[in-house]
């Protein structure tokens, strides 16, 4: 596809069940980014994956928080024992990383309300 | 790390009439700003950037201002049409990524008043 890919689009789970968020990002693009969005708290960061390299974890809230990229492509972040305060809507960007490519490109998000 | 404050978090204007929206950033080794707009149910998009190496940028009806003296930057939107009712974010990276990428501020819900 053209764009960021993310699913589930909406994702309403009971308190204390894992879930699952996929991100497939744009082709070729190294670079991959989980944020979180709550009302009125702007964009959290997650986590990043660039290439091969570690991925910089720095951004996660708990250790019920993980995510995964197979490939150099798709994503996915796991969420362990949701709690209600995990409720949001998170966002996957990817990036070129090229000389002076910055633009980070979003996807649609996947809405989590934890029951 | 790194710490964007945005302000104001809610700004309503007349249509027509221009609007401000101003992040103040904590890095002094920041040199990467770029602002997100958000439309409702939407996913953020890149509308400017700015680097630390000009002071002023324009895009027909929008503007960013750098002051790195001050560590803060300014985003100006004018004739304002309501199209441009969104929530925008300031960003602040020193772009290296990763570990040292964007900081996001808060964002700022404008509302054009028709």
């Amino acid at each position: 596809g053209a764009g960021v890919s993310q699913s589930p689009s909406n994702k309403v789970t009971e308190k204390g069940k894992d879930v699952e968020l996929r991100c497939d990002p744009i082709s070729g693009h190294t670079a991959l980014y989980w944020y979180r969005q709550s009302l009125g708290q702007g964009l959290e960061f997650l986590i990043y994956f660039q290439g091969n390299s570690a991925p910089d974890k720095s951004g996660l809230p708990s250790d019920r928080f993980s995510a995964e990229r197979t490939g150099g492509s798709v994503s996915t972040l796991t969420i362990q024992r949701t709690q209600q305060e995990d409720s949001a809507v998170y966002l996957c960007a990817s990036s070129s990383r090229t000389s002076g490519g910055r633009e980070l490109f979003f996807g649609e998000g996947s809405r989590l309300t934890v029951l | 790390g790194e710490n964007v404050e945005q302000h104001p978090s809610t700004l309503s204007v007349q249509e027509g009439d221009s609007a401000v929206i101003k992040c103040t950033y904590s890095d002094s080794a920041s040199n990467y700003f770029p602002w997100y707009k958000q439309e409702l149910g939407k996913r953020p998009q890149l509308i400017i950037d700015i680097r630390s190496n000009v002071g002023e940028k324009k895009d027909q009806r929008i503007a960013v201002t750098l002051n790195k003296t001050a560590k803060h930057f300014s985003l100006h939107i004018t004739e304002t049409q309501p199209e441009d009712s969104a929530v925008y974010f300031c960003a602040a990276s020193k772009g290296g990524g990763g570990a040292d990428g964007l900081t996001f501020g808060k964002g700022t819900h404008l509302i054009i008043q028709p």
